[in-house]
């Protein structure tokens, strides 16, 4: 079965630093695909990245890049210069071959302090 | 842009209700989904529908059932609410013909059930 964990149930950082989230995958299969998503405080799931399992680099857009180490079965969001507006909560998420349904991980609540 | 409506942001029901919550997506996306989501616990997927007419079973679909008559219209029912069902409940939909199968999601419907 497909288990994703993150052990960071709340992150700090400061304004315009970088911050990374954790996040590791538990998975026999070959194919997948790993997600992020951010909810604001509205409580909308915001789809921020995605990475495929046979994806080469690292998938990147604008602040947001995913650290993608399938050895270890980790897939980290790293935001650069963060921004008040990032303060939200973050799920990450993976997606099994051919199969559309996503397992979410518990997720991270992040706080920006200005 | 793709856009996921759900009926109401908040409800408050009584136990022992029948409970409708629509989901509506304007982008002819074949699959759909509806998931519940606690704090501690992550999004957990009730039901989903890959197709009219067509639907499956997620990881926690005692006390619910779903409908999908059209393609745009997923309609999740609590045959008689309980207090446990009381959650933030979240629709989403997906493209099968989108290689990464990115879920777009609505703004959520809150429910309390007293």
């Amino acid at each position: 079965a497909q288990k994703i964990t993150q052990t960071q149930p709340g992150m700090f950082v400061q304004e315009k630093e970088a911050v990374t989230l954790d996040c590791t995958y538990d998975t026999s299969d070959q194919s997948y695909g790993l997600f992020w998503y951010k909810q604001p405080s509205s409580g909308e799931m915001i789809f921020l990245i995605y990475q495929g399992s046979y994806d080469e680099q690292n998938a990147t857009e604008g602040r947001y890049s995913l650290n993608f180490q399938k050895a270890r079965k980790s897939a980290n969001l790293v935001i650069s210069a963060s921004q008040l507006g990032d303060s939200a909560m973050y799920f990450c998420a993976m997606s099994r071959g051919s199969n559309y349904k996503l397992t979410f991980g518990k997720g991270t609540l992040l706080t920006v302090n200005p | 842009d793709v856009k996921v409506t759900q009926s109401s942001r908040y409800l408050v029901k009584r136990t022992g209700e029948k409970v409708f919550l629509e989901c509506v997506q304007d982008m002819d996306h074949e699959n759909m989904f509806w998931y519940r989501q606690d704090p501690g616990l992550g999004l957990r997927l009730i039901y989903f529908s890959y197709d009219v007419k067509m639907k499956e079973k997620g990881d926690i679909p005692e006390g619910y059932s779903v409908s999908r008559e059209k393609k745009e219209r997923f309609s999740l029912i609590l045959e008689s609410a309980s207090t446990n069902q009381t959650s933030m409940y979240l629709c989403a939909s997906s493209s099968r013909l989108a290689g990464g199968y990115e879920q777009y999601f609505g703004p959520g419907t809150r429910l309390t059930v007293t």
